[in-house]
């Protein structure tokens, strides 16, 4: 069962232009939402994290807005530059369990050209 | 500070042998937690201790996978009998719950299994 789903699979931007991911959740009880960027052979870094009680937070370039109602969060990069290319995965988890284990979405893979 | 760390970076086994993936995590982080990232997929979630403690390893897909943290710190995670679909990245991760009550989990390299 797949808890997150994100879109699109894939995304090619100009340079300067505004990149946009959505995800969508499915556990009403999931209370953390971050992102993550992951260049290839590298570890995944955390990006932006947002929790349910506002709705938007924004960090530099980087944006997440967040539907609660929806259950449906994004993630926007702003004046996206070609050093954002890369892997972005967003992510839930539910704090009140006793783990906080992250359910991870299937990935964006992100090109930004010159 | 020094991140997350694992070891080796790169792991060849031959099918039915045991390997054995260590996780130095982040000082003082009393969480770890293993993941297990498929080519071209999100990272899925194997098992989770607290200090010593493993508190969740409904992610293990078999026996085969063992995971252990016996002093609360550095981790080993070991597959016995290895098959082809084990190959994968293993993930550490490690997050401290006493700073801010937060969940930021920070990941270490992987180490990438490749199973023949």
């Amino acid at each position: 069962q797949q808890q997150v789903k994100q879109s699109p699979q894939s995304l090619i931007v100009q340079k300067g232009g505004i990149s946009i991911i959505n995800c969508a959740y499915e556990n009403t009880a999931f209370d953390y939402f971050p992102w993550y960027q992951q260049f290839p052979g590298k570890g995944p870094a955390l990006l932006i994290a947002i929790r349910p009680d506002v709705s938007e937070k924004k960090e530099g370039r980087f944006t997440i807005s967040f539907n609660k109602s929806a259950k449906q969060f994004s993630l926007h990069i702003m004046d996206s530059q070609p050093g954002d290319s890369a892997t972005y995965f967003c992510a839930a988890s539910r704090g009140s369990s006793n783990t906080g284990k992250l359910i991870f979405g299937q990935g964006t893979t992100l090109q930004v050209k010159p | 500070g020094a991140g997350v760390s694992q070891s080796p970076r790169y792991k060849v086994a031959k099918r039915g042998q045991d390997v054995a993936l260590r996780c130095d995590p982040i000082s003082g982080h009393v969480s770890l937690f293993w993941y297990q990232q498929a080519l071209g997929q999100g990272p899925e979630f194997l098992t989770y201790f607290q200090n010593e403690a493993q508190l969740d390893k409904s992610g293990l897909p078999s026996d085969r996978f063992f995971a252990e943290r016996p002093e609360g710190s550095v981790s080993t995670l070991k597959i016995q009998r290895t098959q082809q679909e084990d190959s994968a990245v293993y993930l550490c991760a490690s997050s401290s719950v006493e700073t801010t009550g937060s969940y930021e989990q920070y990941f270490g390299p992987g180490t990438r299994l490749t199973v023949t």
